[in-house]
């Protein structure tokens, strides 16, 4: 079975500073995908970022980036420039990359972006 | 176009009684997912449904719960007899293509129904 941690219950930042939040997961796959959900309160999860286990590059979007390491299996999120916007719960999830494609998540990381 | 939408929103029951959950997902998506959200389990996975059929049911805490799917469209989630660690948001998804090593579809949720258990 997979398993997801999140060490971080909580963070928080000054608005625009640069916050990482880690993730680590447990697999014997090799094809896997992973991602990084946002759930601000509105409960509404929204897909930030996803990196497919066979690409080597990090996988980038806007001010979101990964860095991936798969033989260390950590999958570690980036946020630049944070803004009030970005506080939320933020959840890593991993996916087979074959079959039933379940999500497995983390426990959530609260993030907080003060002004 | 239109998410995926659920309801009701919130439900408030009592202990013993059932309860169903609607999930409309995004048209065409033949992937449908529901999880369970709670203070204590955080995030889990319930149930898939793949066109009407439901290949994984792994997640299905109990026999007091069950879904269906109808037209591969529309699903709904029922639980019998609900007990107060039965209270959770319960979120669907719906994904466009599950496939093999490189057909992963990203999953789009719903806004949740929160159900509470008196």
């Amino acid at each position: 079975a997979q398993t997801v941690t999140q060490s971080q219950p909580e963070m928080s930042v000054q608005e625009a500073e640069t916050v990482t939040l880690s993730c680590t997961y447990d697999t014997s796959e090799n094809n896997y995908y992973l991602f990084w959900y946002k759930q601000p309160p509105s409960r509404q999860m929204i897909l930030v970022i996803r990196q497919e286990a066979y690409k080597q590059q990090n996988a980038t979007e806007n001010r979101f980036s990964v860095n991936f390491q798969k033989a260390a299996k950590s999958f570690s999120l980036k946020i630049s420039d944070s803004q009030l916007g970005d506080t939320a719960m933020y959840f890593c999830a991993f996916m087979k990359g074959w079959g039933a494609q379940k999500l497995v998540f983390g426990q959530g990381t609260r993030l907080t972006i003060n002004p | 176009g239109a998410g995926v939408s659920q309801s009701p929103s919130n439900k408030v029951t009592e202990k013993g009684k059932d309860v169903e959950l609607r999930c409309d997902p995004i048209s065409g998506h033949t992937a449908l997912y529901w999880y369970r959200q709670s203070l204590g389990q955080g995030l889990e996975f319930l149930i898939y449904f793949q066109g009407n059929s439901a290949p994984d049911k792994s997640g299905l805490p109990s026999d007091r719960f069950s879904a269906e799917r109808t037209g591969g469209s529309v699903s709904t989630l029922t639980i019998q007899r609900t007990q107060q660690e039965d209270s959770a948001v319960y979120l669907c998804a719906s994904s466009e293509l599950v496939g093999l090593v490189h057909g992963s579809g990203e999953q789009y949720f719903g806004p949740g129904t929160r159900l509470t258990v008196t």
